[in-house]
């Protein structure tokens, strides 16, 4: 069945350096994909997306890539912040229509100041 | 803009007692989903409404769960007998219908952690 899961449960980075999340996805038929960001008390926040005829999509700080022939998804964070902190979802959905999204079990990262 | 807001942020109940989760969308977003995280374990899909109607309920885990979005704006979400394997957070997230679909971008609620003694 599908499945989206992530590499390594926690993550701690030092305070400017990159940060890199990875996560690994079984459905060959996934082509759309979002990260999202959640804060303690919060819900999920929409990070970035990006569709499966792309393999990279930079943000504001953020960049996405998708290797496809591996079913391979990471989220690089630049000059990572305090406020960076947080538990990091990647998620799969069908870009054509306004399906569910189906999570991966999150990676926490800590930020050292 | 207001976001998605959902009421009661907590809620503790006993087991076999009932209890009704809300959930008020963003202002206009025809979309509204229905998500839990539970055991800590991933966030699992529940439901989608589209206005009032349900599209999709394939992640509703049983026939204790009852979901409801009467004149399509709020939903409510009402679990009855509540189980102790009911308890984690509910979230409610929203989405806009745009033609051409060029970004399927859901807000999320703070959602309401529900713990069932």
């Amino acid at each position: 069945g599908e499945s989206v899961g992530l590499h390594l449960p926690t993550l701690s980075v030092q305070e400017g350096d990159n940060s890199i999340i990875n996560c690994a996805y079984s459905n060959s038929a996934s082509d759309y994909f979002i990260w999202y960001k959640q804060e303690s008390g919060k819900g999920p926040q929409f990070i970035i997306d990006i569709r499966s005829n792309m393999d990279k999509r930079q943000g504001q700080r953020v960049t996405v890539l998708l290797n496809k022939t591996v079913k391979h998804l990471s989220l690089q964070i630049a000059a990572t912040q305090p406020g960076d902190s947080a538990v990091y979802f990647c998620a799969e959905s069908r870009k054509t229509s306004y399906d569910k999204v189906i999570f991966g079990p999150g990676t926490s990262l800590s930020v050292i100041p | 803009e207001a976001g998605v807001t959902q009421f009661p942020s907590h809620s503790v109940i006993e087991k076999g007692q009932t209890v009704t989760l809300r959930c008020d969308p963003i202002s206009g977003h025809d979309n509204l989903y229905w998500y839990r995280r539970v055991m800590g374990k991933e966030i699992k899909f529940l439901l989608h409404f589209v206005k009032e109607s349900k599209q999709d309920e394939s992640g509703m885990p049983n026939n204790r769960f009852l979901a409801e979005r009467t004149g399509g704006t709020y939903s409510t979400l009402k679990v009855q007998p509540a189980e102790l394997e009911d308890s984690g957070v509910y979230f409610c997230a929203s989405s806009q219908t745009l033609r051409p679909l060029l970004s399927h971008e859901q807000y999320f609620g703070p959602g309401t952690r529900l713990t069932v003694t």
